[in-house]
């Protein structure tokens, strides 16, 4: 079955305790992203991958790393999180973005709550 | 003023009711076009891309008029089950082989019995 899967689903942490949110697709996919999505901001994109080792900043980069050291997986990082990072973090992944024919597949969502 | 504009509603309509949303788009680069519906606590899925010539899929309809930069999406006889934020999504070429792809907040649309 084609999918992006996320994981942890839902995680409470504390502010500076360093995370890691792991990103995986199984469609071979080119493009990944991750998003966030705050009440009344929508969803925001925090980095995007164009391929292996391309990675570039999205709307919301401060605070979050990534890597994209395979095509399947593209872990977001937070270092030093602190409670304005609380939010619903999407993983997205495409073959072709920017193509009528594109559709994005997202995750299922990781609930992050940072106290 | 954002990229994506949408109006957040919420569209409250009953069951078997026409309603039209409306996104409103600001960067003339933008090339590509799409509709996303988001079910409470889901992740957003494809609904349908927009064609500048129009396009319909069943009730849904989607149309984009790149001279005013705006793009509507028309639901008719709509159902119970289309009860979800629909989210307007653009595609924005930045250089050769990049793009940046941005989402409008969403409507939110209610269909009652």
């Amino acid at each position: 079955e084609a999918q992006v899967t996320q994981n942890p689903r839902y995680l409470i942490t504390v502010t500076g305790k360093k995370l890691t949110v792991t990103c995986s697709q199984n469609m071979n996919h080119e493009y990944m992203s991750w998003y966030r999505q705050d009440p009344g901001l929508g969803l925001r994109q925090i980095y995007y991958s164009m391929n292996v080792e391309v990675t570039d900043k999205g709307d919301v980069p401060e605070g979050y790393k990534v890597s994209r050291k395979e095509k399947r997986n593209f872990p977001l990082i937070l270092e030093s999180p602190s409670p304005n990072q609380t939010s619903l973090y999407f993983c997205a992944s495409s073959q072709q973005p920017g193509r009528h024919t594109d559709t994005q597949y997202f995750g299922p969502g990781t609930r992050l709550t940072v106290l | 003023r954002k990229e994506v504009e949408q109006d957040p509603g919420p569209f409250n309509v009953p069951e078997g009711a026409t309603v039209a949303f409306n996104c409103t788009y600001s960067n003339s680069a933008s090339q590509s076009f799409f509709w996303y519906r988001q079910d409470c606590r889901k992740e957003p899925k494809l609904l349908m891309s927009v064609y500048s010539s129009g396009n319909e899929d069943g009730r849904f309809t989607a149309q984009l008029n790149r001279a005013s930069q705006y793009i509507s999406l028309l639901i008719r006889d709509s159902k119970l089950s289309d009860s979800a934020t629909y989210l307007c999504v653009v595609n924005i070429v930045k250089y050769s082989s990049a793009s940046k792809i941005i989402f409008g907040s969403g409507t939110r649309l209610s269909i009652r019995p």
